[in-house]
């Protein structure tokens, strides 16, 4: 098994542009979260779903959209990305309490 | 905000010695859980404590958690070089189900000198 698995591992910006970050499990996880990690700090829930077809907003919503299609898959968009969006972005996955973690979307916006 | 602070921001111990680590937190909580992060990677479950639990043990990892204190502790004994790591507490809500929602602290960052 991949396990989670990340796509890109490193991405760079200019201010106003979109992309797409992937997340993809093999594990059969219902559920599956983003985070993103600042310089020195722990992580903050982005967005969440529990299950295909149902997304939540996290504590920091603001500026991402996510869809949960298929159990598979739970990707990230950033419409028009901001320099305060430079940070490293996680997606995990779970069945219950216990999440496993990707290894990382590094991203760097000018 | 963060719903766990973590104590110390920073540790730096010898090979040998045991490391201790703090997390309190605000809110009533299901369980608390431990994870490692080596530089520059992802998250690793290291251990589980739910809120009716008082101590957990796992290899050299002992975690003890206080739900009047709302504080819980890290034990890593005999540490060894390897075990240089940033470790985060991350707690899932005390409502409904939690899964897919962890609330982390900010870390302590341990470094051991061979």
């Amino acid at each position: 098994n991949a396990g989670v698995t990340q796509t890109p591992k490193f991405q760079v910006l200019k201010t106003g542009q979109s992309m797409t970050l992937q997340c993809a499990q093999d594990m059969n996880h219902e559920y599956m979260s983003w985070y993103r990690q600042d310089p020195g700090m722990g992580l903050r829930l982005i967005h969440y779903s529990v299950g295909a077809g149902i997304t939540d907003q996290g504590e920091v919503p603001n500026g991402y959209n996510v869809s949960r299609s298929t159990t598979e898959d739970f990707p990230l968009r950033l419409l028009s990305a901001a320099p305060s969006q430079t940070s490293v972005y996680f997606c995990a996955s779970s069945r219950d309490n216990e999440q496993f973690f990707g290894p990382g979307t590094r991203l760097t916006v000018l | 905000s963060q719903q766990g602070e973590e104590d110390p921001q920073a540790l730096s111990i010898q090979e040998g010695e045991n490391a201790t680590m703090n997390c309190s937190y605000k809110t009533s909580i299901n369980n608390l859980q431990w994870y490692r992060q080596n530089s520059g990677r992802g998250l690793v479950h290291l251990i589980l404590i739910r809120s009716n639990e008082r101590e957990k043990h796992s290899g050299r990892l002992r975690v003890t958690l206080d739900t009047s204190k709302k504080s819980s502790s890290l034990l890593i004994t005999a540490s060894r070089a390897a075990d240089t790591a940033s470790y985060f507490c991350a707690t899932g809500g005390a409502g409904g189900t939690s899964y897919g929602k962890l609330t982390f602290g900010q870390g302590t960052i341990l470094t051991v000198h061979p």
